[in-house]
């Protein structure tokens, strides 16, 4: 079975801060897709990234970066200059490529950017 | 493009009660799916389709039943509402192997 841990419950920092998200997953399975979702109070759910699991590069987008290291099984997530927009619940999941494509979600961190 | 449209937005129900929340999509997906959150939780899916008359059960299915007519529509029914089952539904579709996209969710209270 798969699991995925965000071990980080809630951060909070002040705005223009960085900060770093973790997302630690456990598979059995070689081939694999993560994933990060955002969730801001409104309540919807927004795709963030994917990333599978023969691509180890570390992407950038504006001001969000992912640092993917197969070696301890992390997938972690940094925006940079953080804003109050950023505040949400942000959640990293995990699929396999087989059997429906089913997500396994982290319990997520609530991220409070403050002025 | 509406994309995932889900309805009611908001519902309660009493104990014991039944009732179906519908998710249609306008994709074209083959995929789709049904996860409740539960308040601090992450997303736990309930049940699954790939395609038009296929289901099969997710994480935690038990207290719900689905249907897949249609590549459009994936409903959930739930039969004897219980307190455990006060939660926010959300529905998804993808095509395989690519990211899902979420409908705005369904807030559920049973009283």
């Amino acid at each position: 079975a798969q699991k995925v841990t965000q071990a980080q419950t809630e951060i909070s920092v002040v705005e223009k801060e960085d900060v770093t998200l973790d997302c630690v997953y456990e598979t059995r399975d070689t081939t694999y897709y993560l994933f990060w979702y955002k969730q801001p109070p409104s309540g919807e759910l927004v795709f963030l990234i994917r990333r599978n699991s023969f691509d180890e590069q570390n992407e950038i987008s504006g001001r969000y970066s992912w640092n993917f290291q197969k070696s301890t099984s992390s997938f972690n997530f940094t925006i940079t200059a953080s804003q109050v927009v950023d505040s949400a619940v942000y959640f990293c999941a995990l699929s396999l490529t087989g059997g429906g494509n089913k997500l396994t979600f982290g319990t997520g961190t609530q991220l409070k950017v403050e002025l | 493009n509406a994309g995932v449209t889900q309805t009611p937005k908001f519902r309660i129900l009493k104990i014991g009660q039944s009732m179906t929340l519908q998710c249609t999509q306008d994709m074209n997906h083959n995929y789709m799916y049904w996860y409740r959150q539960d308040p601090g939780m992450g997303l736990k899916l309930i049940y699954y389709s790939v395609g038009a008359g296929i289901t099969d059960k997710g994480e935690v299915p038990n207290g719900y039943n689905v249907s897949r007519s249609t590549t459009e529509d994936f409903p959930l029914r739930l039969e004897l509402a219980a307190p455990s089952q006060t939660s926010v539904y959300f529905c998804a579709s993808s095509y395989p192997m690519e990211p899902q996209h979420f409908g705005d969710g369904t807030r559920l209270s049973i009283l």
